[in-house]
């Protein structure tokens, strides 16, 4: 079955490491995009790549890295200089075709607990 | 700038009876709308889309959503409340206008089903 898969669902790392968050899709979606999630905030968008070797940042890309060296893959890394990186981490991919309309597939997600 | 507001953080409801979540939207164009369900600890799933062909939009597991222009809005509704419906809501808007196809989300409604 085509998909998102995130891993590690769950993720621990002392305040100061990097951290690489996974997001593979095989649902040949063009777009790509990560979300943050903080209760009671709803997602608040980090980055997003519409094509491989591009990325555009999001509204809160601070402290925050990606790449989109292949199609399928468009992995995070919080940087040390993310000043609040504990959060609940959404990959997502879109087709592309009629980019306003288009839905979002979403994965189910990394918690990262940073201490 | 695009904008959404769920009116009520927290919505409770008795099993069986008739589920509103409230959604209000600010764009500059007509826009696309959308709602989204997220399970705890899981990605999010869309319920349902608007894309201007039909005013009332039908969805998965027996919501539908009705756009109102004049009032600016996108509710969710649902005849009668399944146990299985308690999960948090997302609404969110996709502005054409806007120069970008990023979805705006709201910050959630999070159902409780009363048995």
């Amino acid at each position: 079955d085509g998909g998102i898969t995130q891993s590690p669902k769950y993720l621990f790392r002392k305040e100061g490491q990097n951290v690489t968050l996974s997001c593979e899709q095989n649902l040949n979606h063009d777009a790509m995009y990560w979300y943050r999630q903080d209760p009671g905030q709803g997602l608040r968008l980090i980055y997003y790549s519409q094509i491989v070797n591009d990325f555009q940042k999001g509204d809160i890309a601070e402290g925050y890295s990606v790449s989109r060296e292949k199609k399928e893959s468009f992995p995070l890394t919080v940087t040390s200089a993310q000043k609040n990186p504990t959060a609940f981490y959404l990959c997502a991919s879109s087709s592309g075709e009629g980019y306003y309309n288009s839905p979002l597939h979403f994965g189910n997600g990394t918690r990262l607990t940073v201490t | 700038a695009q904008s959404v507001t769920q009116l009520g953080s927290h919505v409770s409801v008795s099993e069986g009876a008739l589920v509103l979540l409230r959604c209000n939207y600010s764009s500059s164009v007509p826009p696309y709308l959308f709602w989204y369900v997220q399970y705890p600890n899981q990605g999010l799933q869309l319920l349902l889309k608007y894309t201007s062909a039909a005013t009332l939009v039908k969805g998965i597991n027996g919501f539908e959503a009705e756009f109102k222009k004049s009032e600016t809005s996108f509710h969710l509704t649902k005849p009668s409340a399944h146990m299985s419906d308690a999960a948090e809501y997302f609404c969110a808007v996709s502005d054409p206008g806007a120069g970008s196809y990023q979805l705006t989300f709201g910050k959630g409604t999070k159902l409780s089903v009363i048995p």
